[in-house]
């Protein structure tokens, strides 16, 4: 079955402690996109990679980093400098070419809550 | 650059009522243009989606949407709502081009009641 997962679901950390959020696609795609959704906020993009071994900033790139050493894996460390980071973050991927041309398909998410 | 306008964070119908969801968009290229559905505590699963030909899209559980250039509008439309429609919509628009990026709207929530 091809998709995107993420790990873990539901997420508790310390303030203070960086935190690392996976996430695998199987599906062959380029671009990986990492977002935050808040209530009532949409969702906002912290990164994205359009090829191994690049990523640009997004929207909100502040107190996030992230590493693109295989195609199939994006994650995301949430460090200590981010300011509030408790939050629901979705990873997604895309093709940049093909019928599928710019949809993006979504993990399940992860519920990070900074205590 | 793009931006998109979703009116309404959240909207309220009866069963079987019809469901329409508002996305206004603005972009200085042709838009692709995408509906997504959120059920609680999960990802994003897409209904439908315009790159081009035919202005009206039909996705899944039942739900189209029309491309209107003129009014620069990709308003969500079911004819009947269940109760199982009851989730949060996300227009989104993209340019194109290689960038691939989605630009989203902030939500609406669709209630249904019995």
């Amino acid at each position: 079955d091809g998709g995107i997962t993420q790990s873990p679901k539901y997420l508790f950390r310390k303030e203070g402690q960086n935190v690392t959020l996976s996430c695998e696609q199987n599906l062959n795609h380029d671009a990986m996109y990492w977002y935050r959704q808040d209530p009532g906020q949409g969702l906002r993009l912290i990164y994205y990679s359009q090829i191994v071994n690049d990523f640009q900033k997004g929207d909100i790139a502040e107190g996030y980093s992230v590493s693109r050493e295989k195609k199939e894996s994006f994650p995301l460390t949430v460090t200590s400098a981010q300011k509030n980071p408790t939050a629901f973050y979705l990873c997604a991927s895309s093709a940049l070419r093909g019928s599928s041309y710019n949809e993006q398909f979504f993990g399940p998410g992860t519920r990070l809550t900074v205590l | 650059a793009q931006s998109v306008t979703q009116l309404g964070s959240h909207v309220s119908v009866s069963e079987g009522a019809l469901v329409l969801l508002r996305c206004n968009y603005s972009s200085s290229v042709p838009p692709y243009l995408f509906w997504y559905v959120q059920y609680p505590n999960q990802g994003l699963q897409l209904l439908l989606k315009y790159t081009t030909g035919a202005t009206l899209v039909k996705g899944i559980n039942g739900f189209e949407a029309e491309f209107k250039k003129s009014e620069t509008s990709f308003h969500l439309t079911k004819p009947s709502a269940h109760m199982s429609d009851a989730a949060e919509y996300f227009c989104a628009v993209s340019g194109g081009g290689s960038q691939g990026n989605l630009i989203f709207g902030k939500g609406t929530k669709l209630s249904v009641k019995p």
